[in-house]
């Protein structure tokens, strides 16, 4: 699975779109781009996925460059309940293996 | 999507003791996945548990100090062994994650004195 990087904190406002980077320049073709959150003292929380096109559901948009090099996570409007570590993770489907391999991430700090 | 109940949710040990942390999933499935969450720090993989087969254990996780057991295709448990201060993490079992999402446990906060 190709390696990701991700910037280690960033803080948004509340109320404000909070864009969190993710940069995968080893991707291959198949491979699709997760994100998970953590939020303290939970169990990791899938957010979203996408191979190609820009992906939106119910708890975010994901925005991937069409080199597919690097994406977006975007949460529209954060909340204090967003905060959270994000996780980018880049990854075959697999029906043998579907254990995931976890970076460093990004601690979101949504203030007031 | 999947459910998983974890227990305990978190305990205070004796180090040189073993704790067995269980994990239930609400549907059956094929592969269950054991994480640990030093402080501070992301997850790591200690095994991928398969019903009715040995576990397949990571670089660095041995057999003898993390045994696994895969009764049936909704729990399974990791157990902990011979505990010392540097064990005290959070311990995670996960399912999915192959075509589909993953869905994770709360945890089993670990603290060893």
């Amino acid at each position: 699975d190709a390696k990701t990087t991700q910037p280690p904190s960033m803080d948004c406002a509340e109320g404000r779109a909070a864009n969190l980077p993710c940069n995968h320049s080893t991707i291959s073709g198949n491979e699709y781009v997760y994100w998970y959150r953590q939020i303290h003292s939970q169990g990791p929380q899938y957010i979203i996925h996408g191979l190609k096109n820009n992906e939106t559901n119910e708890m975010a948009s994901l925005i991937i460059t069409e080199d597919r090099k690097s994406s977006t996570l975007i949460l529209p409007h954060a909340t204090l309940r967003d905060t959270a570590v994000y996780y980018c993770i880049v990854r075959f489907l697999s029906g043998s293996q579907g254990n995931l391999i976890f970076g460093k991430g990004t601690k979101l700090s949504v203030k007031p | 999507s999947a459910v998983i109940s974890q227990k305990p949710s978190r305990d205070i040990c004796q180090r040189g003791t073993s704790l067995t942390i269980q994990c239930q999933v609400d549907s059956q499935v094929t592969m269950m996945f054991w994480y640990r969450q030093q402080p501070g720090q992301s997850l790591t993989l200690i095994a991928t548990a398969n019903q009715g087969s040995e576990a397949t254990y990571e670089s660095g996780f041995v057999i003898d100090k993390f045994p696994i057991s895969r009764p049936n295709l909704t729990f399974s448990t990791l157990t902990v062994s011979n505990m010392s201060p540097e064990d005290s993490s959070i311990y995670l079992c996960s399912v999915g994650g192959g075509r589909t999402e993953a869905f994770f446990g709360q945890g089993t906060r670990l603290t060893v004195v």
